[in-house]
């Protein structure tokens, strides 16, 4: 199983409050993703990473920002959270190489619940 | 607007029949497609996958058509097992970092 991380796994907050889950991977992968997952739209990408400080949009970024200092962390930040911002949150990784690239390897989620 | 479709939200079949999964995309652009199964409280798990320029793939139980005319792909199991009791997510990709999910199928499979 690829070594990814995700922190914490479950979370109750409240609206207006700002919110940061943590994924870690120990693969040294390029590419690092945010996905959330809602009943009826399956998997969201929200945001994802190409490198150390190199990030763009997803399909679903409104308001969500990320953070990657390092190659093995990326955040997920909700400035403000939302009751539509409740879903559970998955982190996933590829690789550059040609037998790892074209696979999307997955954390085990966060639930966030934002009341 | 999604790029890949599932319009089968579930799917109940007996234990030892052929389950038959399918997705629809759009994008043309698409280079493989994925299929992933979730089980609850847990994170998508790979599966199989196809290259755009075959037709087939099989591992095992698992068999993964593609008609590129029709932009359809589909996912045979056989035969089903209670253990494949799960949510499946079909999945393009293009571009090296470009991954676009369906909404899912709910596979049960009865003892």
């Amino acid at each position: 199983d690829a070594g990814i991380t995700q922190s914490p796994r479950h979370k109750v907050t409240e609206t207006g409050t700002p919110v940061t889950l943590r994924c870690h991977q120990t693969e040294n992968h390029r590419y690092m993703y945010w996905y959330r997952q809602d009943p009826g739209h399956g998997l969201r990408l929200i945001h994802y990473s190409y490198g150390v400080k190199d990030t763009d949009k997803g399909e679903v970024s409104d308001g969500y920002s990320v953070s990657r200092s390092k190659t093995e962390d990326f955040l997920l930040t909700l400035e403000s959270a939302t009751s539509s911002q409740t879903s559970v949150y998955f982190c996933a990784i590829s690789g550059d190489s040609f037998s790892t690239n074209e696979k999307l390897f997955f954390g085990s989620g966060t639930q966030l619940s934002v009341l | 607007d999604q790029q890949v479709k599932q319009n089968s939200p579930s799917l109940s079949v007996q234990e030892g029949r052929i389950s038959i999964l399918n997705c629809d995309y759009t994008n043309s652009m698409f280079d493989y497609f994925l299929w992933y199964k979730k089980y609850p409280a847990e994170g998508p798990t790979f599966l199989i996958s196809i290259s755009s320029i075959k037709d087939k793939n099989e591992d095992g139980r698992f068999t993964v058509f593609l008609n590129k005319s029709a932009k359809h792909l589909s996912l045979h199991i056989v035969p089903s097992q209670p253990g494949d009791s799960a949510v499946y997510f079909c999945a393009g990709f293009y571009n090296f970092n470009k991954f676009y999910f369906g909404s899912g199928t709910k596979l049960n499979v009865k003892p």
